[in-house]
């Protein structure tokens, strides 16, 4: 079957600018995760979804970001305002559900850069 | 403090040889889950393989073994038969089931290079 799918795979913009990155989960997961990784790091969580509703937002660095997930399918993460130091690759993963073992399957990523 | 620690920020083993990938986690809780990942070149999280601190036995998949020593916090990765293919990035990862979001914490990862 598909894998995650992200949307686009490469964004650039200007400083300043909003930015809407897209992320289909699997089929049928109901957890539904973002991650942020700077260049030569690991992923940093950002965001969690159970559903249709933002379980844990504690990640999110400030409120410029936000992201939305109305169905419990597709997620959207929104960057207002965007900053140079937003220039990271943004992944989505989702699971099954979020229990103590769960595989969390990723998506290539959308590379976002902020000139 | 570092949740996940990975010392060997780069690696060199020559292809057929097995190599060792360090790892060292810091958690208060009893039960949680360790896991390792591949990213190569192209930026996509490939699951290998996963530890769960209740197992009784190393986990292994394939050329893919995880040496799990509890009570040094250590889940070493060693990969067998190295081969030109395993050239990547190599995060290690924990989950720890009192968070809420059950996210996944990783370290800041070992550059694998294979040589022919």
């Amino acid at each position: 079957g598909a894998g995650v799918s992200q949307t686009p795979s490469n964004k650039v913009t200007e400083k300043g600018k909003y930015v809407e990155l897209r992320c289909d989960p699997i089929s049928g997961h109901t957890a539904l995760y973002w991650y942020r990784q700077s260049l030569g790091q690991g992923p940093e969580f950002l965001i969690y979804f159970q559903g249709t509703g933002a379980a844990d937002d504690s990640g999110l660095p400030n409120d410029r970001f936000f992201a939305v997930r109305p169905e419990g399918s597709v997620s959207t993460l929104k960057i207002q305002r965007t900053e140079r130091g937003d220039s990271a690759v943004y992944l989505c993963a989702s699971s099954k559900l979020a229990g103590a073992y769960n595989e969390q399957f990723f998506g290539p990523g959308t590379r976002l850069t902020v000139l | 403090a570092q949740k996940i620690t990975q010392t060997q920020p780069g690696m060199f083993v020559q292809e057929k040889e097995a190599v060792t990938l360090d790892c060292t986690y810091d958690t208060s809780d009893p039960s949680y889950g360790l896991f390792w990942y591949k990213q190569p070149s192209s930026g996509e999280m490939i699951f290998l393989i996963y530890q769960g601190s209740y197992d009784q036995q190393n986990a292994t998949e394939g050329r893919y073994s995880l040496n799990f020593q509890k009570a040094r916090k250590s889940a070493n990765l060693v990969i067998s038969a190295s081969q030109l293919g395993d050239s990547a990035m190599y995060f290690c990862a924990m989950r720890e089931p009192s968070g809420s979001a059950r996210q996944l914490t990783f370290g800041s990862g070992t550059q694998l290079t294979v040589l022919p």
